[in-house]
C-alpha cells in the first residue's frame, strides 16, 4: 500500500530564517505530487505541483520553492521566510491518469 | 476557471441531527471527492463519485452527485461527535489540467454532545 510522509510535524522559525519542508511517498511510482497551505479551518490553497523529476509548475508568486531531486520526493524550501509563510503545508500525491489526491499528516509552521 | 460553492460554510448540531452539507459549481467534472479533516490532521478520503446521479453510502453517510456532474451532497444521519470535522469536496475537471483538483472552501462542522 501507498504511504506518505511529511516532516517536520511542526516548525517554529524566526522571520529571515530559511525553510525545508520534505515529504516523500511509498509504494508507488512516478506520482504528481503536490504542495498546499492551508489557514485555519479553512480550504486548501495550492501553491505548487510536479508530474517528475525536476518539473515544477507554480500556481501563486510567493516567498516560497518546490523542488523535485527524486521520483517521490518533493521538497519545499524558502530562502528569507515572512511572517505570512506561517500556515498548515500539506504534501499529497496522486497516480498519474488519476483523480484522488492522498495527503500526507502536514507540518505547521510559525514564523515568529 | 472551475470554482467549486461549498455551503454552509460553518455547521454547529446536536449529537443526534441530521445534516446535509452542499457542493456546488457551474462546470462539469469527471470526479468529484469528499475529504474530512480534523484539526492538525491531513485530509482523509471519504469517497469519490463518478457517475452522474451516483449515490455511495458510507455507514452513517450517503452521498450523491447530481445527474449533470456539476454538484453533489453529503448528507449525515444521526450526527455524532465523531463526526466533527472540515469537510472538503474535491472535483476533477478534466478537459482542462489533468493534474490539478479543483477544492472547495470547506464546511467546518461541529457536534455537540
Amino acid at each position: 500500500s501507498q504511504t506518505i510522509h511529511q516532516w517536520p510535524a511542526t516548525l517554529v522559525q524566526p522571520v529571515g530564517s530559511p525553510l525545508s519542508l520534505e515529504c516523500t511517498v511509498e509504494g508507488t511510482s512516478n506520482p504528481n505530487l503536490y504542495w498546499y497551505r492551508q489557514a485555519a479551518g479553512r480550504g486548501l490553497q495550492l501553491l505548487f505541483y510536479s508530474v517528475g523529476i525536476g518539473q515544477i509548475s507554480s500556481e501563486v508568486p510567493q516567498n516560497l520553492s518546490a523542488s523535485r531531486p527524486q521520483d517521490r520526493q518533493f521538497i519545499l524550501s524558502s530562502k528569507k521566510l515572512l511572517l505570512s509563510d506561517s500556515g498548515f503545508y500539506l504534501c499529497a500525491w496522486m497516480a498519474g491518469g488519476g483523480w484522488t489526491q492522498y495527503f500526507g499528516p502536514g507540518t505547521r509552521l510559525l514564523v515568529l | 476557471t472551475q470554482l467549486l460553492e461549498q455551503s454552509p460554510q460553518f455547521l454547529s448540531i446536536q449529537e443526534g441531527e441530521n445534516l446535509t452539507v452542499y457542493c456546488n459549481s457551474s462546470s462539469v467534472f469527471s470526479s468529484l471527492q469528499w475529504y474530512r479533516q480534523e484539526p492538525g490532521e491531513g485530509p482523509v478520503l471519504l469517497v469519490t463519485v463518478v457517475t452522474g446521479g451516483e449515490v455511495k453510502k458510507l455507514k452513517r453517510l450517503t452521498f450523491q452527485f447530481g445527474d449533470a456532474r456539476k454538484d453533489s451532497s453529503l448528507h449525515i444521519t444521526a450526527a455524532q461527535p465523531g463526526d466533527t470535522g472540515l469537510y472538503l469536496c474535491a472535483g476533477d475537471a478534466r478537459g482542462g489540467s489533468n493534474y490539478k483538483l479543483t477544492f472547495g472552501k470547506g464546511t467546518l462542522l461541529t457536534v455537540n454532545p
